[in-house]
């Protein structure tokens, strides 16, 4: 069975600094992974995704993720960090069952920005 | 228009009610899912909808009952909730093939009393 790992429950950054978020998937075979924000009370909207091809992924807002699979990470990247970021982040690695594709989350990681 | 709309926004409702949360896409995907949140946690599958038949359901309670009318509609049926069913619930809808993204509703806040 598939899972992920957020090592991260909460980061602090400051404005305009970089961030990387950490992600690592178990999965048997070609992983499909996924990063999606929340805003408080608010569903979950992609970033950006992975299936095949080149390893570094651009997404929405300005982030960026590299697959690398002799780690087993999708990490998330942005290279300078606005107020509005701040928000939660999941990481999340889907499978095809049964019809419709099975997104397996992490537990998260909180992004507080400091002005 | 990458939208998913759920109706209520938020909900109370007592041990005894019932009540039903609706989710509506017009995004011609053919796979639905309810999501329960509880709050600081990630979403945790309840069910799976695919071709509008029941393809998943991740051993939920029967006091939780699905119904996929139509390619676009999705509801979820709540009677005699628990406490401790408070939680955010999500929809979201995809195409079928395993690379699609999901995309998610705003989500109904439900508060059982």
């Amino acid at each position: 069975a598939q899972s992920v790992t957020q090592p991260d429950i909460h980061i602090t950054v400051s404005e305009g600094a970089s961030l990387e978020l950490r992600c690592n998937y178990s999965y048997g075979a070609t992983p499909y992974l996924f990063w999606y924000v929340q805003s408080p009370g608010q569903g979950l909207q992609l970033l950006l995704k992975y299936f095949s091809g080149d390893t570094l992924v651009q997404g929405i807002k300005g982030f960026e993720a590299e697959f690398k699979r002799s780690q087993s990470s999708f990490n998330l990247r942005k290279p300078s960090v606005h107020w509005s970021d701040a928000a939660e982040y999941f990481c999340a690695v889907g499978a095809l069952t049964g019809g419709g594709n099975k997104l397996t989350f992490g537990t998260g990681t909180q992004l507080k920005v400091e002005l | 228009d990458t939208e998913v709309t759920q109706t209520p926004k938020h909900l109370v409702m007592g041990m005894t009610n019932k009540k039903s949360l609706k989710c509506e896409q017009h995004m011609g995907h053919r796979a639905m899912y309810w999501y329960k949140q509880k709050a600081k946690k990630p979403p945790e599958l309840m069910f799976v909808y695919s071709y509008e038949k029941l393809s998943i359901n991740e051993s939920v309670p029967s006091r939780f009952s699905p119904e996929c009318p139509n390619s676009s509609l999705l509801n979820l049926h709540l009677h005699a909730l628990q406490p401790e069913d408070s939680a955010l619930y999500l929809c979201a809808s995809s195409q079928v093939q395993s690379t699609d993204t999901q995309y998610f509703g705003p989500g109904t806040r439900l508060t059982v009393l």
